[in-house]
């Protein structure tokens, strides 16, 4: 199984230009969700969904929109790009853990450039 | 909003040395977990714990769950090189969201 796959990798745009990082599992997980990871600020959450069609705001959702029309795509769109925005971005997503635990698979990440 | 406090920040000690890295919170969660993060990759979860008290054990790693469910430390007993990475704790409260703490970047010489 592939897990958790994210794309592009590597990015770079200028200010105000728009763009869509993709995520898609594989796993039949219900949950999802965007992370961004700052240096020396950890993992902050953008938005997460709970199953196709539901999403809803993390900690950090400005600029940033999603969608969830299926339970394997959760992409994250950003619609005028600020240089605020360079980070490293994580998609992830969740299986209940037998404790009902939301352990998370993490992609490997899709690092943004903003000039 | 629940805060995670993980300390050290940074660690760099030589191969063979212990350590211990501490996840603090004032706030209670349902269980808490244990993620490593090497350059270049996505976090990978290490141990979950849920009971207060809890001990868990992984090879030369131990986890520990405080009595009241407010906090947690990671020992590591004769580190290698191959532990080196950026450990992060992270608090549930529920099934929908997860709170991580800051991180511990650990780095072992050999």
């Amino acid at each position: 199984n592939a897990g958790v796959t994210q794309t592009p990798k590597f990015q770079v745009l200028k200010t105000g230009q728009s763009m869509t990082l993709q995520c898609a599992q594989d796993m039949n997980h219900e949950y999802m969700s965007w992370y961004r990871q700052d240096p020396g600020m950890g993992l902050r959450l953008i938005h997460y969904s709970v199953g196709a069609g539901i999403t809803d705001q993390g900690e950090v959702p400005n600029g940033y929109n999603v969608s969830r029309s299926t339970t394997e795509d959760f992409p994250l769109r950003l619609l005028s790009a600020a240089p605020s925005q360079t980070s490293v971005y994580f998609c992830a997503s969740s299986r209940r853990g037998g404790t009902g635990a939301n352990v998370l698979t993490f992609g490997a990440g899709s690092r943004l450039t903003v000039l | 909003t629940q805060l995670l406090e993980q300390s050290p920040q940074f660690l760099s000690i030589q191969e063979g040395e212990n350590l211990t890295v501490y996840c603090n919170s004032s706030s209670v969660f349902s269980s808490l977990q244990w993620y490593r993060q090497e350059p270049g990759e996505g976090p990978v979860l290490l141990v979950t714990v849920v009971t207060g008290g809890e001990v868990k054990k992984l090879k030369r790693l131990t986890f520990q769950f405080g009595d009241a469910r407010k906090d947690s430390s990671l020992h590591i007993t004769a580190a290698q090189p191959g532990d080196t990475g950026l450990y992060l704790c992270a608090g549930s409260s529920g099934y929908s969201t997860l709170t991580f703490g800051k991180g511990t970047m650990l780095l072992v010489s050999p």
